[in-house]
């Protein structure tokens, strides 16, 4: 069975530092990997995907992720945080088909 | 162009009631997905629905839940007699068909759930 693992329920950073959101998943096959970003009071939103080819994956607002298969890692960093980055952000697991396996969520905080 | 529309945002019953979550899918989207987030958890699949069919339904609990998608009107995810374990947000996400890298996943703001 899939799962995920988010290392730290927080992260907080200065505005301008990098930022690096970590996930460990667990797949008995190639996993296709997501991270989601919630905003207060929104739905979740899809930041990036990876399912095959290159390893790194940017997405949306400079958030880019690296697939390491032997590290069973898909962490997400950023060069520099902005204070609109404040959100929740989650990794997912899936198979390919519409059941993700979510992580338990990692809250970012940014301050000036 | 609106979202993913999930009502209530905030639903409180007292144990033993009915909760009733609606979710109206985005324009054009045929493919509702419910997913359940308890308290300090990850989201969890619970159905996933067709108009008129229930195509996976191995992430509802068997007894209390049960879940519809009618040719007309929104989906609707239906708690008999709440317990308090059932408090959780309850996230609503829609697809406009059968996506198998769910790039086109998308959710809604929610609903918290809490049973009294």
């Amino acid at each position: 069975a899939q799962s995920v693992t988010q290392l730290g329920s927080h992260v907080s950073v200065s505005e301008g530092a990098l930022v690096l959101l970590r996930c460990n998943y667990s797949s008995s096959v190639p996993p296709y990997l997501f991270w989601y970003v919630q905003y207060p009071n929104q739905g979740l939103q899809l930041l990036l995907k990876y399912t095959t080819g290159a390893t790194l994956v940017k997405g949306i607002n400079g958030f880019e992720a690296e697939f390491k298969k032997s590290e069973t890692s898909f962490h997400l960093t950023k060069p520099s945080a902005h204070m609109s980055d404040a959100a929740e952000y989650f990794c997912a697991v899936s198979l390919g088909f519409q059941k993700l396996v979510f992580g338990t969520g990692t809250r970012l905080l940014v301050s000036p | 162009n609106a979202g993913v529309m999930q009502n209530p945002r905030h639903l409180v019953r007292r144990r033993g009631q009915e909760a009733r979550l609606r979710c109206s899918p985005m324009k054009g989207h045929s493919h509702v997905y419910w997913y359940r987030q308890l308290p300090e958890e990850g989201l969890k699949f619970m159905v996933y629905l067709q108009k008129e069919n229930i195509i996976d339904e191995s992430g509802m609990p068997k007894e209390r839940f049960s879940a519809e998608f009618p040719k007309e009107g929104p989906s609707i995810l239906r708690i008999q007699q709440v317990v308090r374990g059932d408090s959780a947000a309850y996230f609503c996400a829609s697809s406009p068909g059968s996506t198998e890298t769910n790039e086109k996943l998308f959710f809604g703001s929610g609903t918290q759930l809490s049973v009294l």
